[in-house]
């Protein structure tokens, strides 16, 4: 069935440093790609998307790439700061309407 | 504002007590969805609905119901919880297209004991 792999966290970084956290899916068909983050005693709000192969989502300095032939949509920030502390999920949305969760990666940054 | 709407933010209950957990959306979208969070395991559909009087079981349904008598409510129903179902609930909506970000209430934090 459809998944998603999400590298594990958590994640711990300095504030400034680089971010990717890495995302792997396998889904029917040509999915729609989704970043979705939870902020503590939040709930799962939209951080950026792309619907297409080599599309580029973008929102508040992250970005992911739409891979359709590694099936991949990584997420990178050049420079994370203690705001981005919080919970991010890769999730491929198909034609059902559903959307598949990966676990989810737990970013702490550090001032 | 575009909001989902969930009810109550916690709740504990006992064991076999039947409890409802309601959702409501202000977007008139069609599709809504109910899932459950549990450490390690993400997100986790329960059932979902297209549209007013069509659900359908989602990945993990057993002993859970719902119902979509009109497009912006879609509570969804414990008729006999049991400690396994002790976890944190989403309720989501959003419109049809799969190009569509999906909305998500505020949660619902519930314990069986």
């Amino acid at each position: 069935g459809d998944s998603v792999t999400q590298m594990e966290g958590p994640v711990t970084l300095s504030e400034e440093a680089f971010l990717t956290i890495n995302c792997t899916y396998t889904a029917t068909g040509y999915p729609s790609l989704f970043w979705y983050v939870q902020y503590p005693g939040e709930g799962l709000q939209l951080l950026l998307k792309a619907t297409k192969a080599d599309d580029k989502g973008s929102n508040k300095g992250f970005e992911a790439t739409y891979r359709k032939e590694t099936t991949s949509f990584h997420l990178e920030k050049g420079s994370v700061q203690v705001s981005d502390s919080a919970v991010y999920f890769c999730a491929p949305r198909g034609n059902t309407g559903k959307l598949i969760f990966g676990q989810g990666t737990t970013l702490q940054v550090k001032p | 504002e575009a909001q989902v709407t969930q009810n109550p933010r916690y709740l504990i209950t006992v064991t076999g007590k039947k409890l409802t957990v309601t959702c409501s959306q202000n977007m008139n979208h069609e599709y809504m969805s109910w899932y459950r969070q549990d450490p390690g395991l993400g997100l986790r559909q329960i059932y979902y609905s297209m549209n007013v009087e069509v659900t359908d079981k989602g990945d993990v349904p057993e002993g859970y119901k719902v119902s979509r008598k009109e497009k912006r409510n879609f509570p969804l129903i414990l008729e006999s919880p049991s400690p396994n179902q002790t976890s944190l609930y989403f309720c989501a909506s959003s419109l049809i297209s799969m190009n569509t970000e999906a909305f998500f209430g505020q949660g619902t934090r519930l314990t069986v004991v």
